[in-house]
C-alpha cells in the first residue's frame, strides 16, 4: 500500500449522471494530481493541486472538475461525460519541491454508457 | 511544453538477457527524470530515478543514464526475470509536473 487512495475502484455512469472520484494521500505530500490513463494517451496529466494552487492541461473539457479541499484530498467531479472519457482515472501525490517523487493510486476504471 | 518520447513500444527479450529502453525529451529545462512500472491491472510504481547533476544511478539489477546535452536517457534491466516483464514509463520533471512517456510493454520470455 503507497498510501494514495482511490474511490472507487470500478465506476460506471450514463452519460447524464453526475459522480465524483476521491482520493486521499497518508504521506505527508504537498502536491496531487489527476492522470487520466488510456490507450491513445498513456498517463496524460489532468490537473495539478501544489500549495493550494491549481494547475491545469488547458485541453481537459470543462465536464471535469477538480477540488482540492486540502493537502490530503483531492476530488473530481464529473458530469455530463462521454463514452471517449472511458478510460483509467489515476491520483497522485508528492511533495512540493524537486525530487517530485510522484507515489499513484490504484485507480478508478470509469466506464461511461 | 515538453515532449518526451518513449522507444521501443514493445520489447520481448529471453530470460536472463539485458533490456534497455530509451527516451528522448525536448525541454532542456527538465531536470527530473523517474521511471516506473506498471504491473497489468496496478498502478504504477516508481522503480528510479535520477537528477539533473548525476548521469548514472544503478540499483540491482535496473540502471538509468543520463545525457542532458543530448536530451536522453535510458532504463538498463540485466539479467531479465519473469516478473519484469510489465509496461515500464519513462518521465521528465521540471516546476511541478511530470510529463510521461507513451510506455514500452517489456516481455521476458522463458
Amino acid at each position: 500500500e503507497t498510501g494514495v487512495t482511490q474511490t472507487p475502484r470500478h465506476l460506471v455512469m450514463g452519460m447524464t449522471n453526475k459522480k465524483s472520484l476521491k482520493c486521499e494521500q497518508h504521506l505527508g505530500h504537498n502536491a496531487m494530481y489527476w492522470y487520466k490513463q488510456s490507450a491513445k494517451k498513456p498517463l496524460e496529466l489532468m490537473f495539478v493541486y501544489s500549495l493550494e494552487e491549481r494547475v491545469e492541461n488547458n485541453s481537459v473539457p470543462s465536464r471535469f472538475s477538480p477540488e482540492c479541499p486540502n493537502s490530503s484530498h483531492l476530488f473530481l467531479h464529473l458530469h455530463t461525460l462521454q463514452p471517449e472519457d472511458s478510460a483509467l482515472y489515476l491520483c497522485a501525490s508528492s511533495q512540493d519541491r524537486a525530487p517530485r517523487r510522484a507515489f499513484f493510486g490504484q485507480g478508478t476504471r470509469l466506464t461511461v454508457v | 511544453g515538453e515532449n518526451v518520447e518513449q522507444h521501443p513500444s514493445t520489447l520481448s527479450v529471453q530470460e536472463g538477457d539485458s533490456a534497455v529502453i530509451k527516451c528522448t525529451y525536448s525541454d532542456s529545462a527538465s531536470n527530473y527524470f523517474p521511471w516506473y512500472k506498471q504491473e497489468l491491472g496496478k498502478r504504477p510504481q516508481l522503480i528510479i530515478d535520477i537528477r539533473s547533476n548525476v548521469g548514472e544511478k544503478k540499483d540491482q539489477r535496473i540502471a538509468v543514464t543520463l545525457n542532458k546535452t543530448a536530451k536522453h536517457f535510458s532504463l538498463h534491466i540485466t539479467e531479465t526475470q519473469p516478473e519484469d516483464s510489465a509496461v515500464y514509463f519513462c518521465a521528465t520533471g521540471g516546476g511541478n509536473k511530470l510529463t510521461f512517456g507513451t510506455g514500452t510493454q517489456l516481455k521476458v520470455e522463458l
